[in-house]
């Protein structure tokens, strides 16, 4: 598809699992972004990557967060230990560029349910 | 340090009747500002950029916002509402200085009614 693509779409998990979420930027997009969307916080940013680099990775909530991107395609964001203040939409990115245009082109999201 | 602060959590219109959302920013040098629009269920799309070029800047699906420095506001209109325009939207600011870091605004969400 030309859009980018995440997967699972829906995640049902119990307290202290790890699970894995998975982006497929638009090809050719250099740059990736994984944000957070739950109520009551709004839209968050977490990380972003450069290639396969992740310059700013201010926005990781805690260490059992971590995300890596390989060869300057897919991205995994990896939550260990799940709490339940982890259930929130995850939201993967990508942009052509890295410059402040601010177009980026966003998935459908992950929704993750921590039970 | 940057942010956006959207006035109006709901707004509620009629179909065929104007729309106004409403958007101030807080930023330390000239910033971008966008609003981008989550449908249900969808991915966010993005309808309109202001990027120190043209203070008005027209976006998708007719809607339009003006970038009034003086004060600090990006409101989002439309001169009439389309059923197809409930939605979420959201305010967004980012430094052009730098990458695609955006700050969203806790957005708004837009019920428009027969």
């Amino acid at each position: 598809g030309a859009g980018v693509s995440q997967s699972p779409s829906n995640k049902v998990t119990e307290k202290g699992k790890d699970v894995e979420l998975r982006c497929d930027p638009i090809s050719g997009h250099t740059a990736l972004y994984w944000y957070r969307q739950s109520l009551g916080q709004g839209l968050e940013f977490l990380i972003y990557f450069q290639g396969n680099s992740a310059p700013d990775k201010s926005g990781l909530p805690s260490d059992r967060f971590s995300a890596e991107r390989t060869g300057g395609s897919v991205s995994t964001l990896t939550i260990q230990r799940t709490q339940q203040e982890d259930s929130a939409v995850y939201l993967c990115a990508s942009s052509p560029t890295t410059g402040g245009t601010g177009e980026l082109f966003f998935g459908e999201g992950s929704r993750l349910t921590v039970l | 340090a940057q942010s956006v602060t959207q006035l109006d959590s709901h707004v509620s219109v009629s179909e065929g009747t104007p729309v106004l959302l409403r958007c101030n920013y807080s930023s330390s040098y000239s910033p971008s500002l966008f609003w981008y629009v989550q449908h249900p269920n969808k991915g966010l799309q993005l309808l309109l950029k202001y990027t120190s070029a043209a203070t008005l800047v027209k976006g998708i699906n007719g809607f339009e916002a003006e970038f009034k420095k003086s004060e600090t506001s990006f409101h989002l209109t439309k001169p009439s509402a389309h059923m197809s325009d409930a939605a979420e939207y959201f305010c967004v600011v980012s430094d052009p200085r730098g990458y695609n870091k955006l700050i969203f605004g806790a957005g708004t969400r837009l019920a428009v009614h027969p």
